[in-house]
């Protein structure tokens, strides 16, 4: 089965603390894609960043970096120096089959604490 | 540029009764996607449109049913409404351009359902 597990459902952190939010997923194609999306409380997706299975780079954006590890079916999300903004549920998802399905995991809700 | 908007932003409808949601995507996007998020739980995949046809379908009951139009906008509509389906309704849209495709998708801010 496609399936995206994101095993913390709720964490919450202090202001200024590091924080990984973990994705592991399931797929039997080769070719697929990996997302991270946060949602604020104000309730509307915010795209984060696309990563193919084919590129292990891990990347790195301001506070945010991403750590994608094939061989345990990882797609990890960092965030540095947390603060009170980055407050919201963050999602991972996969696409495969080809960009036709698409699966989305249950979130991880973060609290950042001032 | 415009991102995806949704009307209307709050609906509530009492069981039996019928209800229509609508989408409008990024301008130059072929590919409106429908998602539903109960209260607390993560999102569920309903519909998926492409130029004007249904591309894809998540495991929803009939009566969840939509249409994309020729400018790309998007309806989906719930009939006979039970109290399981209020919920919070997300619209997406993608330049989605064959199989193969990959890119991401856009969200609107969502149209809240109250069904009692």
């Amino acid at each position: 089965a496609q399936k995206v597990t994101q095993a913390q459902t709720e964490i919450s952190v202090v202001e200024k603390e590091d924080v990984t939010l973990d994705c592991v997923y399931e797929t039997r194609d080769t070719t697929y894609y990996l997302f991270w999306y946060k949602q604020p409380p104000s309730g509307e997706l915010v795209f984060l960043i696309r990563r193919n299975s084919f590129d292990e780079q891990n990347e790195i954006s301001g506070r945010y970096s991403w750590n994608f590890q094939k061989s345990t079916s990882s797609f990890n999300f960092t965030i540095t120096a947390s603060q009170v903004v980055d407050s919201a549920v963050y999602f991972c998802a996969l696409t495969y089959n080809y960009g036709q399905n698409f699966v989305f995991g249950p979130g991880t809700r973060l609290s950042v604490l001032p | 540029e415009a991102g995806v908007t949704q009307s209307p932003t709050h609906l509530i409808k009492t069981r039996g009764q019928q209800v229509t949601l609508r989408c409008s995507p990024i301008s130059g996007h072929t590919s409106v996607y429908w998602y539903q998020q109960a209260l607390g739980l993560g999102l569920q995949f309903l519909l998926w449109y492409d130029e004007g046809e249904e591309r894809n379908r998540g495991n929803f009951p009939p009566r969840f049913s939509g249409r994309q139009f020729p400018n790309y906008s998007s309806e989906l509509n719930v009939n006979a409404l039970e109290l399981e389906d209020s919920a919070l309704y997300l619209c997406a849209s993608s330049s989605f351009t064959g199989e193969g495709t990959y890119n991401e998708q856009f969200f609107g801010p969502g149209t809240r359902l109250t069904v009692l």
